[in-house]
């Protein structure tokens, strides 16, 4: 089976643009959750959707956003970007009944200019 | 709030020698619990988990075992090899309504010299 795959792998942007990251889980995987990894905070939750829902929210400010289509696939946003925002972003997905185990992605690597 | 604190790094340890990473945590209820360990521009990799009290996880050499009485998950390995080098991620599981989030520690940098 694939693992989680997340495109683009490395981004580069400028302060003030949006950004739109796209994750794709493993096949029959319903849920995904999002991770922004830097190294001053760490690895720190974002979102988790299920079933096209938003399940759970970290304590991220309003221009964090997030969406899963009918598929699994998931997609999240950042607009109006800072510099702060520069970070790995690690997608996970995990299936219904095999409890918590969450699997990663490689992450997209952003570097915000 | 729910937390987990891992031993500081960096760890320098020879090929061979005896490997131990501590990590305790703090929540309200039963989570689970996990090791996850990154390499130089990866992602996260599960290595073990354990979900109750007692039990052990295994994977590759490494262990840890759930000890509800003293909160704790520590990770070890008996023989360390230079490709064990990477930054090792204790984490705890939390459920609410069905929802998942991992709550991480700070990550434990391992470079172990031949």
């Amino acid at each position: 089976k694939a693992g989680v795959t997340q495109t683009p792998r490395y981004l580069i942007k400028t302060r003030g643009q949006q950004v739109t990251l796209s994750c794709s889980p493993i096949s029959g995987h319903r849920s995904v959750s999002w991770y922004q990894q830097t190294p001053g905070q760490g690895l720190q939750f974002l979102f988790e959707y299920f079933s096209e829902t938003q399940r759970n929210k970290g304590n991220f400010p309003g221009r964090f956003s997030g969406r899963q289509f009918s598929n699994s696939r998931s997609e999240m946003n950042v607009s109006t970007l800072e510099l702060g925002d520069s970070a790995l972003y690690l997608c996970a997905s995990s299936y219904p009944g095999q409890g918590e185990t969450q699997y990663f992605g490689p992450g997209t690597r952003l570097l915000v200019l | 709030g729910d937390s987990v604190t891992q031993m500081e790094g960096p760890v320098t340890l020879s090929e061979e020698a005896f490997l131990t990473i501590n990590c305790t945590y703090t929540a309200t209820g039963y989570p689970s619990l996990f090791w996850y360990v990154q390499y130089p521009g990866e992602g996260l990799q599960l290595l073990l988990k354990a979900t109750k009290a007692d039990d052990k996880g295994s994977n590759k050499g490494f262990e840890a075992t759930y000890r509800k009485e003293t909160t704790s998950f520590h990770l070890e390995k008996g023989s360390v090899q230079v490709s064990d080098s990477a930054v090792y991620f204790c984490a705890l599981s939390l459920r609410g309504q069905g929802a998942q989030k991992l709550v991480f520690g700070q990550g434990t940098r391992l470079t172990i010299n031949p």
